[in-house]
């Protein structure tokens, strides 16, 4: 089956403190792809990145940086430098293209960052 | 802004009435997905679209119904509602019908009085 767990449901950090969102995953094949979204107060969910379970270089893009490591099915978010606007719900998510799937997302249940200035 | 658009955004209705939730995907996207945010399920995942043809199905009631037309836009039917429907329904596209990113609309808020 497959399964994403962020165990972690609510976090509060002062601003320009780092923090990391972890994200265990569960799934029965060697070819999954896994991402991580953002939902602001606004509400929409906005797309940060992509990731394929062959591709276990690590991966930073301005403050935020992502550790993928297959050996404990964990895909971390880590933001350097916390900021107010950083304050939203972040979600994984799986996908597992077998046919009876699709390409259906499968999330976890979302981790809430606050950030206090 | 992704790109991808839905309407309306808010919608309230009575239980046992019907709603159509209507998504128009980004540009050059064949696929349109829909998904149910509630506060005790989550995000779960409905139904997938591919250039008009039905390509998987989650947990989607039979009260439910989608389809997507020629021109790529796609509606989902909601009927008999019931209080327990009241949820945010996103739609989403990506490029094909591989595990590509995909890009969400902002969302229809429903609630079923």
């Amino acid at each position: 089956a497959q399964k994403v767990t962020q165990a972690q449901t609510e976090i509060s950090v002062v601003e320009k403190e780092d923090v990391t969102l972890d994200c265990v995953y569960e799934t029965r094949d060697t070819t999954y792809y896994l991402f991580w979204y953002k939902q602001p107060p606004s509400g929409e969910l906005v797309f940060l990145i992509r990731r394929n379970s062959f591709d276990e270089q690590n991966e930073i893009s301005g403050r935020y940086s992502w550790n993928f490591q297959k050996s404990t099915s964990s895909f971390n978010f880590t933001i350097t430098a916390s900021q107010v606007v950083d304050s939203a719900v972040y979600f994984c998510a799986l996908i597992y293209p077998a046919r009876e799937y699709g390409n259906k997302l499968v999330f976890g249940a979302g981790t809430i960052l606050r950030v206090k200035s | 802004d992704s790109g991808v658009t839905q309407t309306p955004k808010h919608l309230i209705t009575a239980t046992g009435q019907r709603v159509t939730l209507r998504c128009s995907p980004r540009s050059g996207d064949l696929s349109v997905y829909w998904y149910q945010q509630s506060l005790d399920q989550g995000l779960q995942f409905l139904i997938q679209y591919y250039n008009g043809e039905e390509r998987a199905k989650g947990n989607i009631l039979e009260r439910f119904s989608a389809q997507q037309f020629p021109d790529l836009h796609s509606e989902l039917n909601l009927s008999s509602l019931e209080l327990g429907d009241s949820a945010l329904y996103f739609c989403a596209s990506s490029v094909g019908n591989s595990p590509y990113e995909q890009y969400f609309g902002p969302g229809t808020r429903l609630t079923v009085t």
